[in-house]
This record gives C-alpha cells, structure tokens and sequence, in this order.
C-alpha cells in the first residue's frame, strides 16, 4: 500500500523568509511524487512532480522540492515566499512499480505567509 | 484554469435524494478521476475512467456511481443521500490512463450540502 504524510498541519512564515513544506511517502515499488496546491473555494492546482533523474524539481511560481530516497521525502520549497502563497498545499504519490494508477494524497498542509 | 469543468459549483438538497455532478475534462485528455474531500476523511479517491471504461475503484460507496460517456464527459451520481455525504467534489483528467508520468488536473469542484 502507498500512503503520504505531511506531519505539520500549518506551516507560519514571513513574508520574503525561506519556506519548506514537509512530505514523507511510502511506496512499495519507485515513488512518483506530486505536490498540488489549493486555494480557498478553487480545486487543486498543479505545482510540480518528479518522476525520475534530478533530485531537484522546479514548478511554477518559483516553487521547487527535493526528492530524497533514502528519506523517503519530497520537501516543497520556495527561496522567498510571499503573501499571495498563503494556501493549502497537498503532496501526493503514485506507486511506480504498482500497476494501480491510484494516486495518495497527504492531509495537506495549510501555509500561511505573513506580511 | 485548468480547462476541467465542473457543474453545478453548488448543490443543496435533502437527505433521501439523488444528485448528478457533471465533469467535461481538459481537450485531448481521456482519463476522468473523481475524488471527495471532507473535512473528516481529507481528499478521497472515489473512480477513475479511461476512454469509456471503468480503470480504477477507491473508497467509493455502493450508493455513489460514475459512468464517462463518448464525448469523454462523465457524471458521478450520488444517491440516498446523508448528512455525511456533504463534501466537496472533484473531478480531475489526465491524458493517459493514469500510470507513470500522467498528471491529473483537477476542476474547481462541486459544493454537495445534503440537510
């Protein structure tokens, strides 16, 4: 079975601060990992994913995580956050060595960026 | 804006009834995914169709059903209504059947308040 945790519930920074928002996952076979981002009464938007290659991934709006193996972790970060990213963020994972295409979803972690 | 649509944004009706939530997916896009999120159990993967064909199960309930028609559209009919089933609903396509690299983009949602 594939299961993600985001173990903060909420995550406070200042405005032009560094931000990380933690994910660790569990797959059986190789992880492919998502994160998605939801503001409030919008769906679920798109931020980036790894599939394979560099541990670095870069998404949209200045967005970037880290895939780490051997800590089964995929840490969204951004270098300076800003007001307007204040929202839920969710990580996700699809097992890839699993023919299922079912995709697990952490219980989010709402960001909240102060001016 | 994701190019996934959703109807109706809203929906509120009693217990004992029965609801249909439409999705019409991105341009080009043949998978349909439905999901509930809920403040108790956090996004849940319900269905997944691909091209007409059922491809994938979650947690959905025996009363709840999906169907994806020729155009690709597909309804999620929820029936029997209770207090629990008040959610948010979302559908979500992909160009694939889901596997791999296939990322799902997510529609705005469907508001369902049962009373």
């Amino acid at each position: 079975a594939q299961s993600v945790a985001q173990p903060e519930d909420q995550v406070n920074v200042a405005e032009g601060n560094p931000l990380t928002v933690k994910c660790t996952y569990s797959v059986s076979g190789n992880p492919y990992l998502f994160w998605y981002v939801q503001y409030p009464n919008r769906g679920l938007q798109f931020l980036l994913k790894y599939i394979t290659g560099d541990n670095l991934v870069k998404g949209s709006y200045g967005f970037e995580a880290e895939f780490n193996k051997s800590q089964t972790s995929f840490h969204l970060k951004k270098p300076s956050a800003l007001v307007s990213d204040s929202a839920l963020y969710f990580c996700a994972v699809r097992d890839g060595g699993n023919a299922g295409n079912m995709l697990t979803f952490g219980g989010g972690t709402r960001l909240m960026v102060k001016p | 804006d994701s190019g996934v649509t959703q109807t109706p944004k809203h929906l509120i009706t009693a217990t004992g009834q029965r609801v249909t939530l439409r999705c019409s997916p991105r341009s080009g896009d043949l998978s349909v995914y439905w999901y509930q999120q809920s403040l108790d159990q956090g996004l849940q993967f319900l269905i997944q169709y691909y091209n007409g064909e059922e491809r994938a199960k979650g947690n959905i309930l025996e009363r709840f059903s999906a169907q994806q028609f020729p155009d690709l559209h597909s309804e999620l009919n929820l029936s029997s209504l209770e207090l629990g089933d008040s959610a948010l609903y979302f559908c979500a396509s992909s160009v694939g059947g889901g596997g791999g690299t296939d990322t799902q983009y997510f529609g705005p949602g469907t508001r369902l308040t049962v009373l």
